[in-house]
């Protein structure tokens, strides 16, 4: 199948830093992608979807200025997390599709600490 | 609005059978699927369904009933790496997916 690759897959920082995560479609071109978000024992909620030349399209509550999104080509899309504070400690995921089957990333795991 | 229910945890029996059942209600219907997913590693696909019925697929069976909301996923002869959540999730619109809370199956010798 598909490969979609993230990175970092572990990230520590200091509250109030920024930190950027990487999603990469390796074998395959993704005009759209989705970031996703799980908190321990809790399931994944849809942050937001990326669209690749365009605007990314946040989900309820989710805040546009705080998790910034970028889809500069068709296969990278780029999260950052501004500010981060400990409560946005949690498991980012990324997924993109092809040819109409969802492919998920490996997960990065923030700690704010 | 979306709504997805299955069970939070579940024990079974290497070698058992064991079906994990998912209930939904959401404003549109394009799939349903099932995911694993091992504790701090990304989901991976197991299956989709889209029309009533059962798929197979080695190992895993998933069972759809759109006039229910009603899906189950089945895995029979089970064995101890089999031990992980289960997410069903259910695709409404285009590609977006709306996930369950998971099913923690943990298998016992």
């Amino acid at each position: 199948g598909a490969v979609v690759s993230q990175h970092p897959s572990r990230v520590i920082c200091k509250s109030g830093t920024s930190v950027k995560i990487e999603c990469r479609s390796l074998d395959f071109q993704a005009t759209t992608m989705f970031w996703y978000r799980q908190f321990p024992k809790k399931s994944l909620m849809l942050m937001a979807t990326s669209n690749e030349g365009s605007k990314a399209t946040y989900e309820q509550g989710v805040e546009k200025d705080k998790f910034l999104i970028n889809h500069a080509s068709l296969t990278l899309s780029t999260l950052t997390v501004t500010s981060a504070h400990p409560e946005d400690s949690s498991f980012y995921i990324c997924s993109a599709h092809e040819t109409g089957e969802l492919f998920f990333g490996e997960g990065s795991r923030l700690t704010v600490l | 609005g979306q709504n997805i229910d299955q069970p939070t945890e579940m024990t079974a029996t290497e070698g058992a059978i064991v079906q994990i059942n998912c209930t939904y209600q959401t404003s549109g219907f394009n799939g349903l699927f099932w995911y694993q997913q091992h504790a701090g590693e990304a989901p991976t696909f197991l299956s989709y369904n889209v029309l009533d019925g059962l798929e197979e697929k080695g190992r895993f069976s998933s069972f759809l009933s759109r006039s229910k909301g009603y899906s189950y996923l089945l895995l029979k002869e089970l064995q101890m790496k089999d031990s992980a959540s289960y997410l069903c999730a259910v695709r409404a619109g285009s590609y977006q997916l709306t996930f369950g809370k998971g099913t923690k199956l943990s298998v016992i010798p």
